[in-house]
């Protein structure tokens, strides 16, 4: 069975600094990966997803992912990061036709 | 867009009361979710279903049920809410090809007082 670490709990980064969000997953198999964003009181919203092909995702706010097979991992990452940026964000893995979560991360911009 | 929609924003409820969640959605999808979100533990599934009257249990069903008797309705019941029941309840769904991700709603959050 699949599992998905998200190694911090927490990333505190300044405003306009680049920020990287960790996401590992364990079995090598062929998966689908994706990143959601949970925004203060409000739902999860899908930000970017691996299915295949080039293993760099992008999003349409700046966030980027990249798929690395021989590590199992689906980095999240973003050049500057924006007050609005704060946020939990959320690493998943395929598993059939379910998606396994990680803990999430949040997202914390100080100014 | 696909729309999911979660009945209630914010619910207090008494202990010992009957709660039914509700959720609604509009896209035509097989699958649908109901997950917990706690502090410092993420997402738990409690039960999910793959077609109408289809019901599975997740990782954490015990104190809840549902029912799914009509395709874009999911309905998360407390048969009898307890304090360790508050929290935020999030449904999903998703049409059975896994790739297009989950479609989330806005989320109920649930106090038992």
């Amino acid at each position: 069975a699949q599992s998905v670490t998200q190694l911090d709990s927490q990333v505190p980064v300044f405003e306009e600094a680049p920020v990287e969000l960790r996401c590992n997953y364990s079995s090598s198999v062929s998966v689908y990966l994706f990143w959601y964003v949970q925004y203060p009181n409000q739902g999860l919203q899908l930000l970017l997803k691996y299915l295949s092909g080039s293993t760099l995702v992008e999003s349409i706010n700046g966030f980027e992912a990249e798929f690395n097979k021989s590590q199992t991992s689906f980095h999240l990452r973003k050049p500057s990061v924006h007050i609005s940026d704060t946020a939990e964000y959320f690493c998943a893995v395929s598993e059939n036709y379910q998606l396994i979560w990680g803990a999430g991360t949040k997202l914390i911009i100080k100014p | 867009d696909v729309k999911v929609t979660q009945s209630s924003r914010y619910l207090v409820k008494r202990t010992g009361e009957k709660v039914f969640l509700e959720c609604v959605q509009d896209m035509d999808h097989e699958n649908m979710f109901w997950y917990r979100q706690d502090p410092g533990l993420g997402l738990r599934l409690i039960y999910f279903s793959y077609d109408v009257k289809m019901k599975e249990k997740g990782d954490i069903p015990e104190g809840y049920s549902v029912s799914r008797e009509k395709k874009e309705r999911f309905s998360l019941i407390l048969e009898s809410a307890s304090t360790n029941q508050t929290s935020m309840y999030l449904c999903a769904s998703t049409p059975p090809t896994i790739n297009y991700g989950y479609t989330f709603g806005s989320g109920t959050r649930l106090t038992v007082v």
